[in-house]
């Protein structure tokens, strides 16, 4: 199985600083996203990338970039935070070219106070 | 882009007693689909998928889903609920783009 690590369990930050959340996977998989999960709202895709300095922006892009370097790493920045950027982050991972399963990490809790 | 409804919000059933929570989605073409489920302080656990072929998908844990074309729907069933599957309940639609897109999840209590 694909292990996806996500660099923190629970952060708080303070309104106007500069966050990034990691996620590291151990395979060679190609495809890395970022949700954010909300109660009554589920998971909404924030960014994803299809490979090494690709990026494609999800269905809430704004607040938010990313960058991925090297293949294994792919970081969700929050350039400001801001209160209502408080939330559960997700990281996930999937093989390019056939449609398999994503692959999730233990998920990130942050808080903007 | 393809999108997901789960129409329970939370769904309450009796330990023993069967389940079926269900999943409408929106997608122009094949669709591929999936439920994961998420107990309290985990991540996503996928249980089963649909790509092509046999209707019927069978999962983990006793799981098990139906793809209606017609319905446009993929609900997920279990004969017997176990108090251990307490947890939300995400059903997803994958498009040929590899992206995905997630219901905002069923909450599931078991009561004793």
């Amino acid at each position: 199985d694909v292990k996806v690590t996500q660099s923190s369990r629970y952060l708080v930050k303070r309104t106007g600083e500069k966050v990034f959340l990691e996620c590291v996977q151990d395979m060679d998989h190609e495809n890395m996203f970022w949700y954010r999960q909300d109660p009554g709202l589920g998971l909404r895709l924030i960014y994803f990338s299809y490979d090494v300095k690709m990026k494609e922006k999800g269905d809430i892009p704004e607040g938010y970039s990313v960058s991925r370097e090297k293949k294994e790493r792919f970081s969700l920045i929050l350039e400001s935070a801001s209160t209502n950027q408080t939330s559960m982050y997700l990281c996930a991972v999937h093989r390019q070219g056939i449609i398999y399963e994503q692959y999730f990490g233990p998920g990130t809790r942050l808080t903007v106070t | 882009a393809q999108s997901v409804t789960q129409p329970d919000i939370h769904i309450t059933v009796s330990e023993g007693a069967s389940l079926e929570l269900r999943c409408n989605y929106s997608y122009g073409a094949t669709p591929y689909l999936f439920w994961y489920v998420q107990s309290p302080g985990q991540g996503l656990q996928l249980l089963l998928k649909y790509f092509s072929g046999d209707t019927l998908v069978q999962g983990i844990k006793g799981f098990e889903a139906e793809f209606k074309r017609s319905q446009s729907s993929f609900n997920l069933r279990k004969p017997s609920v176990h108090w251990s599957d307490a947890a939300e309940y995400f059903c997803a639609v994958g498009s040929i783009n590899n992206d995905m897109r997630f219901g905002a999840g069923t909450r599931l209590t078991v009561k004793p």
